[in-house]
């Protein structure tokens, strides 16, 4: 399997329950991004991961935790969450944060989350 | 504040030239790129300019001034799978990708 994988594809959830987000990429890359998207609104950055450092969080409430157990695989714990918090999660990855103007991010088909 | 404007949606018809603007106001510059997202899927890179002037890659070419902070990707010989939404980022001077809010752009027949 080639590019960046995530799992599951869609996820329904209550305020209540604790799930997480996976995402794995095939590509050798080390730098690994959380991304949340919502209806017309930019992409919002919420966690990078380099070198399995996590090096950047936006301001993202605690609600949810963010794993890198190696280069190629990255975790969303997702608990206790809000209505508002429903959109589609991207991760994406790159050769390396920061690494240069022409480093590419490749994106994974997300998971749209619905929390009820 | 960091800023990418482009309109929210734009409509073009199968076998046309649409133009998709998009302007920036960042915290520096390190590069313009576009991406093409399908409804329900990943955003996949197009393309990236650096310096001034237009990229060709096939169908698609993107220009860009930075003395104007501007940008637009060019789409010719419109196929209704280039229907999809088109996003805009500036790479800042932190390395940071700032996004904007993206294009939909539907083709009819």
């Amino acid at each position: 399997e080639t590019g960046v994988t995530q799992t599951p594809r869609h996820l329904v959830m209550g305020m209540t329950n604790k799930k997480s987000l996976k995402c794995e990429q095939h590509l050798g890359h080390n730098a690994m991004y959380w991304y949340k998207q919502s209806a017309k609104k930019p992409l919002e950055l919420m966690f990078v991961y380099n070198f399995k450092e996590q090096t950047e969080n936006n301001s993202v409430p605690s609600r949810f935790s963010p794993e890198c157990p190696n280069s190629s695989h990255l975790f969303l714990h997702l608990h206790t969450l809000q209505p508002e918090d429903s959109a589609l999660y991207l991760c994406a990855s790159s050769q390396e944060w920061a690494g240069g103007p022409t480093d590419t991010q490749y994106f994974g088909p997300g998971t749209r989350l619905t929390v009820l | 504040g960091q800023n990418i404007d482009q309109p929210t949606e734009m409509t073009a018809t199968e076998g046309a030239i649409v133009q998709i603007n998009c302007t920036y106001q960042t915290s520096g510059f390190n590069g313009l790129f576009w991406y093409q997202q399908h409804a329900g899927e990943a955003p996949t890179f197009l393309s990236y300019n650096v310096l001034d002037g237009l990229e060709e890659k096939g169908r698609f070419s993107s220009f860009l001034s930075r003395s104007k902070g501007y940008s637009y990707l060019l789409l010719k010989e419109l196929q209704m799978k280039d229907s999809a939404s088109y996003l805009c980022a500036v790479r800042d001077s932190n390395y940071q990708l700032i996004w904007g809010a993206g294009t939909k752009l539907i083709i009819k027949p």
